[in-house]
């Protein structure tokens, strides 16, 4: 039973490229939260999909960020024209429902840097 | 005053010890508690999940929750070299819409280190 997979685990973008991260949630689950780590910061929440509906996107910046999750593939948290600030840790977690809990499970994260 | 408080530490103990870890919070809406290790350049894992207020224990691990208080407490006994990590607390309250999120809310983390 494969863990929830995030890819590429390391990116590496120069300022104004576009940024794709891929997460891909554990068998049976169609809930998806994404969170931002920043250096020296805890989680923050950052937006809520399930099968190609966007529920809660409260947390993410109102420009160059989008997220999707298509019925079939991955979710996908896009970043437009990166800017350093950009850089941090992304997570996913994914879930069977809409809660966190006991059956919730974040991947390994997407380590972006931006130069 | 932010959400919920964590001490980042670093807090370092000899092999043995007891570790009290704690989050302050303000949003009396939170019902639900966790408390998340996380090793470096790893993804959060879930150790304790605790619904209002109350004890749980899980071996090692004992999480309080007092909500009169907006406390919350993990406690590792006979702490290992293994436990060495940063421990995030983490709370969600009920969406106000049903369908709504679950979403997080972490404190910083506190960095642990056991020392043989």
């Amino acid at each position: 039973n494969a863990g929830v997979m995030q890819n590429p685990r390391h990116l590496v973008r120069r300022r104004g490229q576009e940024a794709r991260l891929r997460c891909s949630p554990m068998k049976g689950h169609s809930h998806v939260y994404w969170y931002r780590q920043l250096p020296e910061e805890g989680l923050k929440f950052m937006v809520y999909l399930q099968k190609e509906n966007i529920i809660d996107e409260s947390g993410m910046p109102k420009e160059r960020f989008s997220a999707e999750f298509p019925k079939e593939g991955p979710s996908i948290l896009r970043i437009q024209q990166v800017v350093r600030g950009d850089s941090a840790a992304y997570f996913c977690a994914s879930s069977p429902r809409q809660t966190m809990n006991t059956e919730a499970f974040f991947g390994q994260g997407t380590r972006l840097t931006v130069v | 005053q932010k959400e919920v408080e964590q001490d980042p530490g670093p807090l370092s103990v000899p092999e043995g010890a007891i570790v009290s870890l704690n989050c302050t919070y303000s949003n009396s809406a939170f019902q639900y508690f966790m408390w998340y290790r996380q090793y470096s350049r790893k993804g959060p894992e879930l150790l304790m999940y605790t619904y209002s207020s109350g004890n749980k224990e899980d071996g090692r691990f004992t999480a309080q929750v007092d909500k009169s208080s907006k406390y919350i407490s993990l406690f590792i006994r006979d702490s290992q070299p293994s436990d060495s990590a940063t421990y995030l607390c983490a709370m969600s309250a009920v969406p106000p819409s049903g369908a709504g999120s679950y979403q997080l809310t972490f404190g910083k983390g506190t960095k642990l280190s056991v020392i043989p």
